[in-house]
């Protein structure tokens, strides 16, 4: 079965720094991967995927994910952090669901919450 | 104007009541999903539709009984609800099946069974 790992719980980071949030994926095949924020009480929201074509991917609020297909990597990266970039972010790859017929689901890992410290 | 909207927002409820949380999406999407998401984090897919047709189920307990009256909703209701139920619910759609359109989600709807 195809999965995402995110190795770290918490990611603290001083404004203004750069900040990555780690993510791992193993696949059976190409990977569709993608990355998604969620702020305290609401639902996840898009920031950027990687399908094929340049491994730097850039996305919304200024975050940007490297695709490395031999450390079967995609850290999300973004130059200088905000305080209002503090939230919970979640790595997510596309699989195929036994359930489904073959249909394809996205699967997420656990979330890596993110302190952007003043 | 709110792509996903899902109601109720909180939800309250004792052990064995009959529940229902409503979606709508407004993208004119054709693929829509359940999630649920426990008290750590994690998320999960529950069922996924696409126009109307159950796609996947991943071996949700049949007290869970999705309906998608048309491709712009997908309601959830849940029979003899139990303490384990307690989650937040969040309902999202995509463009359609294929795996690389993004999900959109609902502000999700928070379960407490008493």
């Amino acid at each position: 079965a195809q999965s995402v790992a995110q190795p770290e719980d918490q990611v603290n980071v001083a404004e203004g720094n750069p900040l990555t949030v780690k993510c791992t994926y193993s696949v059976s095949g190409n990977p569709y991967l993608f990355w998604y924020v969620q702020y305290p009480n609401r639902g996840l929201q898009f920031l950027l995927k990687y399908i094929t074509g340049d491994n730097l991917v850039k996305g919304s609020y200024g975050f940007e994910a490297e695709f490395n297909k031999s450390q079967t990597s995609f850290h999300l990266k973004k130059p200088s952090a905000l305080v209002s970039d503090s939230a919970l972010y979640f790595c997510a790859v596309r699989e195929i669901s036994a359930n489904s017929g073959g249909y394809q689901k996205v699967t997420f890992g656990i979330g890596t919450k993110l302190q952007v410290i003043p | 104007d709110t792509a996903v909207s899902q109601t109720p927002k909180y939800l309250v409820t004792q052990m064995g009541n009959d529940k229902s949380i409503k979606c709508e999406q407004n993208l004119g999407h054709d693929t829509m999903y359940w999630y649920k998401q426990d008290s750590k984090k994690f998320l999960k897919i529950m069922f996924s539709y696409n126009n109307k047709e159950l796609i996947i189920n991943e071996t949700v307990p049949n007290r869970f009984s999705p309906k998608s009256p048309d491709k712009a909703h997908l309601n959830l209701h849940i029979n003899s609800l139990e303490l384990g139920d307690s989650a937040v619910y969040f309902c999202a759609s995509s463009q359609d099946l294929r795996g690389n359109s993004p999900l959109h989600f609902g502000n999700g709807t928070r379960l407490t069974v008493t």
